[in-house]
């Protein structure tokens, strides 16, 4: 089945430096790919998606982008704030029709000191 | 934003008894999902409804689990009976797939914990 791997379980970096989380999937067709965003205590938060090659999201100062010979959706800030501390997630959608499920990733947990 | 509310935001019950967790979709919302998170582990995807359907359902949707969504109200997941092994934060969440925007909407969860 499909799935997603997030290299880092958890980062942790200063204020101002730049961030890289690493997402590679794996899947039978041809996946939407998403990153979502969770705080404490609240539900995931979707932030932005990709459906093609070569296509990049961006949100907040996030951005990514669809690399479908790498089976990449890397995630990049060039300058962090504390308020970026959160668990962050790479997730993929089959874009075929199975209404959308999401298959996410394990989650990378961003800690920004200031 | 739109915001999607769940009820209760715990619950703690012991095994073998009837659980009903609830949420409340965004209101024009018309695609509604669960997934399941065990403490550790990534979510993984329970069950999407539509128009009073089940329309996909993973492994993880045991016999025991049921959904529904009665006259527009919440939008349930029953479980009954519950095992040790369902202990988890459930999230809840919702789309409109109007034109095709799928973005998904998610509540904060339920913990639940089957003693």
């Amino acid at each position: 089945g499909d799935s997603v791997t997030q290299t880092e379980g958890q980062v942790a970096l200063s204020e101002e430096d730049f961030l890289t989380i690493h997402c590679n999937y794996s899947a039978s067709g041809y996946p939407a790919l998403f990153w979502y965003v969770q705080y404490p205590g609240e539900g995931p938060q979707f932030l932005f998606r990709a459906s093609r090659d070569k296509e990049k999201g961006s949100s907040r100062g996030f951005e990514a982008t669809y690399n479908k010979e790498a089976t990449s959706f890397h995630l990049q800030k060039a300058s962090v704030q504390e308020s970026d501390s959160a668990v962050y997630y790479c997730a993929l959608s089959d874009q075929a029709g199975s209404f959308n499920k999401l298959t996410f990733g394990a989650g990378t947990r961003l800690a920004v000191c200031p | 934003g739109p915001k999607v509310l769940q009820i209760p935001s715990h619950q703690i019950i012991d095994m073998g008894q009837m659980v009903t967790l609830n949420c409340d979709p965004v209101s024009n919302h018309l695609y509604f999902y669960w997934y399941k998170q065990i403490l550790g582990q990534q979510m993984e995807f329970l069950v999407n409804f539509y128009n009073g359907k089940v329309m996909e359902k993973s492994k993880l949707f045991k016999d025991q689990f049921s959904v529904e969504r009665p006259d527009g109200s919440y939008f349930t997941l029953k479980i009954q009976p519950t095992a040790l092994e369902d202990s988890a934060v459930y999230f809840c969440a919702s789309s409109s797939g109007l034109g095709g925007d799928y973005e998904q909407y998610f509540g904060p969860g339920t913990r639940l914990t089957v003693l």
